[in-house]
């Protein structure tokens, strides 16, 4: 079977690094995707990882190691706005992508 | 500005009622989704189009339906909706199958 998991909710310190982990189960996998969502709005794409190793955009970086079936996401310096729901999400053989339910980061002052 | 128009913005609606949520997207995307996203769960694939004129069925597709007559409009219709229909309601786009989606700004639907 297939399946996804991700922590419910997160807390961290403005200006520190917080880290988000995903971990899927597959046997067929063609990339893993984040996403950020603020409360009442829409996803929106933050990077994709097809190959194993750490993509770096900004403040955010992805990890993912296909063999363990895990991914993270790393948000450095953080911010007030970063306070938001990440979604990860894996595309299975069939290119349909199934998601986690979503990480809820808190930032505190 | 390009990107992908849902309406309504939400809705109440009587149980056994019909309804149809909007999808327009101005991005010539190939490929075109709804999700729908409930509390501790993850978004769930209820239909998705890969291009114009094709559909198919998602992780939840009972008790919907949709159509895909041209490359821009994707609309999701309740044929008789139920309580359990309740949530919000996301469309989505992406140039391939592969590719990054884009979503709506999501329709929260009630049904009573």
């Amino acid at each position: 079977g297939q399946n996804i998991d991700q922590p419910t909710e997160m807390t961290a310190t403005e200006g520190a690094i917080v880290q988000i982990n995903c971990t899927y189960q597959t046997s067929g996998f063609n990339g893993l995707f984040w996403y950020q969502q603020h409360a009442g709005e829409a996803p929106t794409f933050l990077s994709y990882n097809v190959l194993d190793g750490l993509e770096e955009k900004g403040r955010f970086s992805s990890f993912l190691s296909r063999s363990k079936g895990y991914s993270y996401l790393l948000l450095k310096e953080l911010q007030m706005k970063d306070s938001a729901s990440y979604l990860c999400a894996f595309m299975d053989s069939n290119y349909q992508l199934i998601w986690g339910a979503g990480t809820k980061l808190i930032i505190k002052p | 500005i390009a990107g992908i128009t849902q309406a309504p913005t939400s809705q109440i609606l009587a149980a056994g009622r019909r309804m149809t949520l909007r999808c327009t997207q101005d991005m010539r995307h190939n490929a075109m989704y709804w999700y729908r996203q409930d509390l501790g769960l993850g978004l769930r694939l209820i239909h998705y189009s890969n291009t114009a004129g094709t559909t198919g069925k998602g992780e939840v597709p009972d008790g919907y339906s949709v159509s895909r007559a041209n490359t821009d409009d994707f609309p999701l219709t309740l044929a008789s909706a139920v309580p359990s229909q309740t949530s919000v309601y996301f469309c989505a786009s992406s140039d391939s199958i592969e590719s990054p989606l884009h979503f709506g700004n999501g329709t929260r639907l009630t049904v009573t």
